[in-house]
């Protein structure tokens, strides 16, 4: 089966400072891998996703991801956080019967 | 318009209630997803529907029992619930299979008692 896990249940940053949030996958075959937001008594909301092609996405909110396959990682990247992006994010990846796999999930806390 | 909507935003049923959940996409989504998630812990899939037919039920107890009247329109009825039930019920939605993501609601906090 797919599957995606995220090795920090706890990230904090400073505002301005730049963010990473990891996340490696195990698939078979080509992944399809998204990365979701998370805001307290709210839905989900999509930020991005890598199907094929290059290897830099760009997302929402400025948010950025890099697919290494060599690694098998899509960590999720902002250059300058926000106190705003304080959340919990979740990676996903499609499973082969098209459901989605989520990871256990980070907290961000971004700190003024 | 991307936006899945639920209803209600609260629900606080007793054991020995039947309630219903609401869910409802005007994107032309033609597969919609009925996920449980507790505190702090990611999404669990429950129900599948896909071009109006259950197509994945993760082994869900009996009570709770989807619909999906039409292809903008998802249901979950609630019956005889048990306290550890008590969670966010996520709507979502997709354009299709594949490379596509899901859409989110807001969705439902119940809590029973």
């Amino acid at each position: 089966a797919q599957s995606v896990a995220q090795p920090e249940d706890q990230v904090n940053v400073a505002e301005g400072n730049p963010l990473t949030v990891k996340c490696t996958y195990s698939v078979s075959g080509n992944p399809y891998l998204f990365w979701y937001v998370q805001y307290p008594n709210r839905g989900l909301q999509f930020l991005l996703k890598y199907i094929t092609g290059d290897n830099l996405v760009k997302g929402s909110y400025g948010f950025e991801a890099e697919f290494n396959k060599s690694q098998t990682s899509f960590h999720l990247k902002k250059p300058s956080a926000l106190v705003s992006d304080s959340a919990l994010y979740f990676c996903a990846v499609r499973e082969l019967n098209n459901d989605m796999r989520f990871g256990a999930g980070t907290r961000l806390t971004v700190k003024p | 318009d991307t936006e899945v909507t639920q209803t209600p935003k609260h629900l606080v049923m007793g054991m020995t209630n039947k309630k219903s959940l609401k869910c409802e996409q005007h994107m032309g989504h033609r597969a919609m997803y009925w996920y449980k998630q507790k505190a702090k812990k990611p999404p669990e899939l429950m129900f599948v529907y896909s071009y109006e037919k259950l197509s994945i039920n993760e082994s869900v107890p009996s009570r709770f029992s989807p619909e999906c009247p039409n292809s903008s329109l998802l249901n979950l009825h609630l019956h005889a619930l048990q306290p550890e039930d008590s969670a966010l019920y996520l709507c979502a939605s997709t354009q299709g299979q594949g490379s596509y993501e899901q859409y989110f609601g807001p969705g439902t906090r119940l809590t029973v008692t």
